[in-house]
């Protein structure tokens, strides 16, 4: 079946540097969303891919594509105490189940 | 604008008996779905309500059921509770609009523990 698999699993960081999630899909995706869960809470959505090769940025964050639409990635610029937590990729090949990976989680030391 | 609402938040049962989790979606919002998360897991996907019929299902046993009601509120059921369904639940809606139902809003879960 469809998997979405995500490395690393987890990243310890100091405060400052950069950091990067990479997801691959085994199938062709319509789209994939990142989801953000922070300890103890619950995943809270931060934005959907759509296109070939597309790239979406949001402040320090910055959310890749690839050409193929099978792989994906996440890069924070000069992360921030705020950015702990775990950061998901989920999938849809066209139907209805959204499926999401194992996730990478991020620690970010002061 | 309230957003996903799930009850109860933490919940003990024993192996074999029966569990009803609730969801109240945000508004405006007419899909449901619903995920398991174990520690440390991404969620699964357990299935999806959409005008009260489950459209697509994960790869859970028919200990799963589930329901959606008109005012597109969903229960999640489990019976013969396992040790292995200790879990967070999820539930996420969404709105199934041209670009279909993707951008899932979560609720905060419903803790299982099964002893």
């Amino acid at each position: 079946g469809q998997q979405v698999m995500q490395i690393p699993q987890y990243q310890h960081v100091q405060e400052g540097e950069d950091f990067t999630t990479y997801c691959n899909s085994s199938t062709t995706l319509s789209n994939i969303q990142w989801y953000k869960q922070r300890p103890g809470g619950h995943p809270v959505f931060l934005i959907q891919l759509v296109k070939s090769g597309e790239v979406k940025k949001q402040k320090r964050l910055t959310f890749q594509f690839g050409e193929a639409k099978k792989n994906s990635s996440l890069h924070i610029t000069a992360t921030q105490t705020t950015d702990v937590g775990t950061y998901f990729c989920a999938g849809n090949t066209g139907g209805f189940k959204t499926i999401f990976g194992a996730g990478t989680r991020l620690f970010v030391k002061a | 604008d309230a957003g996903v609402t799930q009850s109860p938040t933490h919940l003990i049962k024993t192996r074999g008996q029966q569990v009803t989790l609730r969801c109240s979606p945000k508004s405006g919002h007419d899909t449901v779905s619903w995920y398991q998360q174990a520690l440390g897991q991404g969620p699964q996907f357990i299935f999806q309500y959409y005008e009260e019929e489950e459209r697509q299902r994960g790869n859970f046993p028919d200990r799963f059921s589930g329901h959606q009601f008109p005012n597109y509120s969903s229960e999640l059921n489990v019976n013969a509770l396992l040790l292995g369904d200790s879990a967070l639940y999820l539930c996420a809606s969404s709105y199934t609009g041209v670009y279909g139902a993707n951008v899932l809003t979560f609720g905060a879960g419903s803790r299982l523990t099964v002893l």
